[in-house]
């Protein structure tokens, strides 16, 4: 069985600050972890995926996550926050047997403020 | 190249009215997803098709749900009856199933009962 949480709910972060977006996953067999985003009233894009190899993932818009077994985590970082990242970010899980089959964490909204 | 197309993108009817989704997956992806958003249960997972053969539809969540894949470019998702619960947001997504192949969303169908 795979399972997501994501911790907070809700961030919020000034312009310029980092952004780091919590996410831990239970799963059983070696997963495949991803983190999408989705703006308002928009669908969902991939951000970054961790399959296999390196376990620091760089994707779009400047975010990395890194794989972390031991912690079981794959947090979401940006050193740097913009106005424009103001989205809700969820994080998911699959495994290699399935990749479609994604279980989503709940969500965490991102603010940034000015 | 095209990506997942759904139609409607915006529905709105009343309850107990037959409702209609449709999902075109990119061509070449042997397997489609629908998921459905709502503020309650986040994102999750419907149904799912590999080769035009439902696979898992576990997350139905009840027998006024059913989906059809006819072809390799067509679903259908329908409601009937519908009800003000099933409000939420539907997402169809397709992948080619092989190892670290990236599943792609549609843009999403907001339904709206009322």
């Amino acid at each position: 069985a795979q399972s997501v949480t994501q911790l907070g709910s809700h961030v919020s972060v000034s312009e310029g600050a980092l952004v780091l977006l919590r996410c831990n996953y239970s799963s059983s067999v070696p997963p495949y972890l991803f983190w999408y985003v989705q703006y308002p009233n928009q669908g969902l894009q991939l951000l970054l995926k961790y399959t296999t190899g390196a376990t620091l993932v760089k994707g779009i818009n400047g975010f990395e996550a890194e794989f972390k077994k031991s912690e079981t985590s794959f947090h979401l970082t940006k050193p740097s926050a913009h106005m424009s990242d103001a989205a809700e970010y969820f994080c998911a899980v699959s495994s290699s047997g399935n990749t479609g089959k994604l279980i989503f964490g709940q969500g965490t909204t991102l603010q940034v403020k000015p | 190249d095209a990506g997942v197309i759904q139609s409607p993108r915006h529905e709105v009817t009343e309850m107990g009215q037959e409702v209609t989704l449709r999902c075109k997956p990119i061509s070449g992806h042997n397997s489609l997803f629908w998921y459905r958003q709502t503020m309650m249960r986040g994102l999750e997972l419907l149904i799912y098709f590999n080769n035009n053969v439902p696979i898992d539809d576990s997350g139905m969540p009840e027998d006024r749900f059913s989906a059809k894949m006819p072809n390799a470019s067509f679903s259908t998702l329908k409601i009937q009856p519908s009800e003000p619960r099933d409000s939420a947001v539907y997402f169809c997504a397709s992948v080619r199933e092989s190892s670290g192949n990236t599943i792609y969303f549609g843009e999403g169908s907001w339904l709206t009962v009322v």
